[in-house]
Formats: C-alpha cells, sequence, structure tokens
C-alpha cells in the first residue's frame, strides 16, 4: 500500500531557483492538498483540489503553483524560490465521494519534502 | 474562517499517568474536529474525529476526545500514558478545507 507518496525528500535551492516537488496518490481520493510545516506554526494550507482540474488557493499560496491534470498528481511548482520558502512540505489526500471538499474526511499524508533555500 | 489553537506548546506527563492535550476551535456553522500525530520525519497520521453525536470520541491507540460545544473544545486524552506516545500532536478544524493548529509537544518520561 503506497498511499501518498512525495518526491525528492530532501532538496537543496538557490535563491531564484525553481522546481516542482511531485505528489502522488494511489487511493483514487479526489481532495488533495498541500501544506507547509513551520516550527511555532502548525501547517499552513498552500493549496488544494477537489479533483481533475480543479484547484483552489489555501492560506499562504504565493510564490507556489499547482495543476491537477489526472487524480492521482498533485505536483507543487516554485516558480522562484525564496529563502522564506524553506520549510517541509507536506502533500496530502482524503476521500471526497461527492467531489467535495474533505469536509468529514481525514487526511492521508506523505512523509514529506525537506526544502532548503539559500 | 475556521481556526484552531492549541494553548500548550509541550506536555510532559509521566508514564501511567493520565495525559489531556487541549485544542479549542472557532468555526461558523458545525464544526468537524480532527486530531493528528505526528512521528519524526513522518507525516501526520489520523486518530480520531467527531462529526456528529457522543461527545466522547474514541480513536486509535486508546486515545479519546471530548467535544464540548460551549466551551469549543475538543481536548484529546488517554486514561494512561506510554513512552511510545511521545510525538507531536495537532488539532484540526474542517470545514471547506483543514486548517490546523500549531501542534503540541507531548512527552511521557518513564
Amino acid at each position: 500500500n503506497a498511499g501518498v507518496t512525495q518526491t525528492p525528500k530532501f532538496q537543496v535551492l538557490k535563491t531564484g531557483q525553481s522546481m516542482t516537488l511531485q505528489c502522488a496518490q494511489d487511493m483514487n481520493h479526489e481532495y488533495m492538498s498541500w501544506y507547509r510545516q513551520d516550527p511555532g506554526m502548525g501547517l499552513r494550507l498552500i493549496h488544494y483540489s477537489v479533483g481533475a482540474g480543479i484547484t483552489d488557493q489555501g492560506e499562504v499560496p504565493n510564490g507556489y503553483n499547482v495543476s491537477r491534470s489526472t487524480t492521482e498528481d498533485f505536483p507543487l511548482r516554485l516558480l522562484s524560490a525564496a529563502p522564506s520558502q524553506t520549510s517541509v512540505y507536506f502533500c496530502a489526500s482524503s476521500y471526497s465521494p461527492q467531489g467535495l471538499s474533505s469536509y468529514n474526511s481525514p487526511l492521508h499524508f506523505g512523509n514529506g519534502t525537506r526544502l532548503t533555500v539559500t | 474562517a475556521q481556526s484552531v489553537a492549541q494553548p500548550e506548546d509541550q506536555v510532559n506527563v509521566a508514564e501511567g499517568n493520565p495525559l489531556t492535550v487541549k485544542c479549542t476551535y472557532s468555526v461558523s456553522g458545525n464544526p468537524y474536529l480532527f486530531w493528528y500525530v505526528q512521528y519524526p520525519n513522518r507525516g501526520l497520521q489520523f486518530l480520531l474525529k467527531y462529526i456528529t453525536g457522543d461527545n466522547l470520541v474514541k480513536g486509535s491507540y486508546g486515545f479519546e476526545a471530548e467535544f464540548n460545544k460551549s466551551q469549543t473544545s475538543f481536548h484529546l486524552k488517554k486514561p494512561s500514558a506510554l513512552v511510545s506516545d511521545s510525538a507531536l500532536y495537532f488539532c484540526a478544524v474542517s470545514s471547506n478545507d483543514m486548517r490546523f493548529g500549531a501542534g503540541t509537544r507531548l512527552t511521557v518520561k518513564p
């Protein structure tokens, strides 16, 4: 049971570089989301998607782009990395039978990507 | 918009003693509340949830949580703590999306 798979596990970028964090799930979940985790701030929602072709912004979307071309994949793109984007990034998915939000379904998390921007 | 507060950064208990990790929430409408646990270098794992019904919710690993609507609280509890319960615990509230508290680090000492 793979669940939610994130790659890479670690990444170091220089300021201004771009990269894509990959996220894939094999549970046929409609809902997927990206969070960043910073000390003392818990998890903050970056972007989310309620199904293929549909994305929306969370609490802290600036500097990040997403797309959802398939149910399985939900990549997160950093267009021009900044030191403030140094964080641990988590992808999560949940079952949403009506294609709506995960309002009462628990999230399944990947193991995270630790990103450092110098 | 919904929000969650975890007033304690750190909770320390002795093994075998009861533990409580506190959570208060703010949401318009009916709350959907969750607890998650995070072990080092791992993603969060679901422990339990409250949607409706009985105010005492039972979850994984012997944890339970008590929903109190008048106090807008959803405290996590366990009657007898284990050293292996030491981890980071997050409360979350869900409406259109899921929002998390800042987390509470639980340390259970032998």
